[in-house]
């Protein structure tokens, strides 16, 4: 079993260029997550999902767009990254049950020059 | 935004010494609280998921308490162990998953 997985582990962007981050789960789960990790500021909520089909906001989704068109995957793009956006970004899925926890994917390093 | 606030920020404690730490919540709209370990250049893992006021879990030498109706919960570990440096993390639930930024454990053997 796989998990989740995120693609790519590593990125460098240069400003103003646009990419998509992969996250895929096999444990069938409903709920998924991205966060982006920064020092000194845990991890915050770009964007999640309840549902295949369906997508709401977190807490910083400004300049990320989300798209879960398969129940297993749940894509995070940046239309035209700044360097403000450098940072390791997480996937997590869980199921529905609010009392389950979550299984986070491994983490994409991106850096935005 | 839900304001979930995680006391202290860093912590460094000598081998053997038990610590705890706080997280705090809006008490409203809540379903159940996370707590996560998440150690350096891996991903955060589970320890515990709480729904009930009162709940009490331990796993080992850690345990939690969960106080819903105040908006609060504790994170003990006992007699720490150099094994147990890493962030930990808590999360309401509230339909989505907000964490806290973290009590950053040093245990120093």
């Amino acid at each position: 079993n796989a998990g989740v997985t995120q693609t790519p582990k590593f990125r460098v962007l240069k400003t103003g260029q646009s990419m998509t981050l992969l996250c895929a789960q096999d444990m069938n789960h409903e709920y998924m997550y991205w966060y982006r990790q920064d020092p000194g500021m845990g991890l915050r909520l770009i964007h999640y999902s309840v549902g295949e089909g369906t997508t709401a906001k977190g807490e910083v989704p400004d300049g990320y767009n989300v798209s879960r068109l398969k129940k297993q995957n749940f894509l995070l793009g940046l239309e035209s990254a700044a360097p403000s956006q450098t940072s390791v970004y997480f996937c997590a899925s869980s199921s529905t049950g609010l009392n389950t926890e979550a299984f986070f994917g491994q983490g994409t390093r991106l850096t935005v020059v | 935004i839900l304001n979930v606030e995680q006391s202290p920020q860093s912590l460094h404690v000598q081998e053997g010494d038990s610590t705890n730490f706080t997280c705090s919540f809006p008490s409203s709209n809540f379903y159940a609280l996370h707590w996560y370990r998440w150690e350096t250049a891996k991903s955060p893992e589970a320890l515990f998921v709480m729904t009930l006021n009162g709940d009490e879990k331990k796993k080992g030498r850690i345990s939690a308490t969960l106080n819903t109706k105040e908006g609060y919960s504790y994170l003990y570990i006992k007699g720490s162990q150099p094994e147990d440096s890493a962030t930990y993390l808590c999360a309401p639930h509230t339909g989505k998953l907000i964490f806290g930024q973290g009590t950053t454990l040093q245990v120093k053997p």
